[in-house]
């Protein structure tokens, strides 16, 4: 069955670094991907998202490529600010039938001033 | 406009009673989705709505758990004879239709704890 594999927490980084969090995916076809973040107290909120190969998803800084090759969908910001501390979750929609989110464990990141 | 609503926002209960599980999806959505929330499990689908086809209900984990739709809108998620293990924070989605290319948009959970 499809499954997201995502990088484990908890990531620490201090204001303006440079943040990765990887994610690698199993899914037959072509999955549409997902970041959603979840901030402290809040609901989950889309991020950004890609639907086909080589397809950027970008949002608030953040962005992340389609790579079907290796079917990744890393999530990169240049400069990080305290703001961004929140559970960040990849997911996926596969390209069958199915209709729901697969969801990666969940990075929390927290970034210190 | 206003969003996806859930309640209630807390529930505990004792094992082994009955709970009912309330969400209100944005207005003019015809999907509607349940998940769960839960520290050993992470996010996982529980079922599926759209428009008034039958809904998917594979990720259901027991016979406990069922969900109806009524009229296109409000869902209630209902667990039967609750055990420790169905504690869990139960959040619902909705979105426009059933393209994977539509945003879920979440509502804020119910938070349930049973004792």
């Amino acid at each position: 069955g499809d499954s997201v594999t995502q990088m484990e927490g908890p990531v620490t980084l201090s204001e303006e670094a440079f943040l990765t969090i990887n994610c690698t995916y199993t899914a037959t076809g072509y999955p549409s991907l997902f970041w959603y973040v979840q901030y402290p107290g809040e609901g989950l909120q889309l991020l950004l998202k890609a639907t086909k190969a080589d397809d950027k998803g970008s949002n608030k800084g953040f962005e992340a490529t389609y790579r079907k090759e290796t079917t990744s969908f890393h999530l990169e910001k240049g400069s990080v600010q305290v703001s961004d501390s929140a559970v960040y979750f990849c997911a996926l929609i596969s390209s069958g039938s199915a209709r729901q989110l697969t969801f990666g464990s969940g990075t929390q990141l927290t970034v210190l001033p | 406009g206003a969003g996806v609503s859930q309640s209630p926002s807390n529930k505990v209960t004792e094992k082994g009673k009955d709970v009912e599980l309330r969400c209100d999806p944005i207005s003019g959505h015809t999907a509607l989705y349940w998940y769960r929330q839960s520290l050993g499990q992470g996010l996982e689908f529980l079922i599926y709505f759209q428009g008034n086809s039958a809904p998917d209900k594979s990720g259901l984990p027991s016979d406990r758990f069922s969900a109806e739709r009524t009229g296109g809108s409000v869902s209630t998620l209902t667990i039967q004879r609750t055990q420790q293990e169905d504690s869990a924070v139960y959040l619902c989605a909705s979105s426009l239709g059933g393209m994977s290319s539509y945003e879920q948009y979440f509502g804020p959970g119910t938070r349930l704890t049973v004792t």
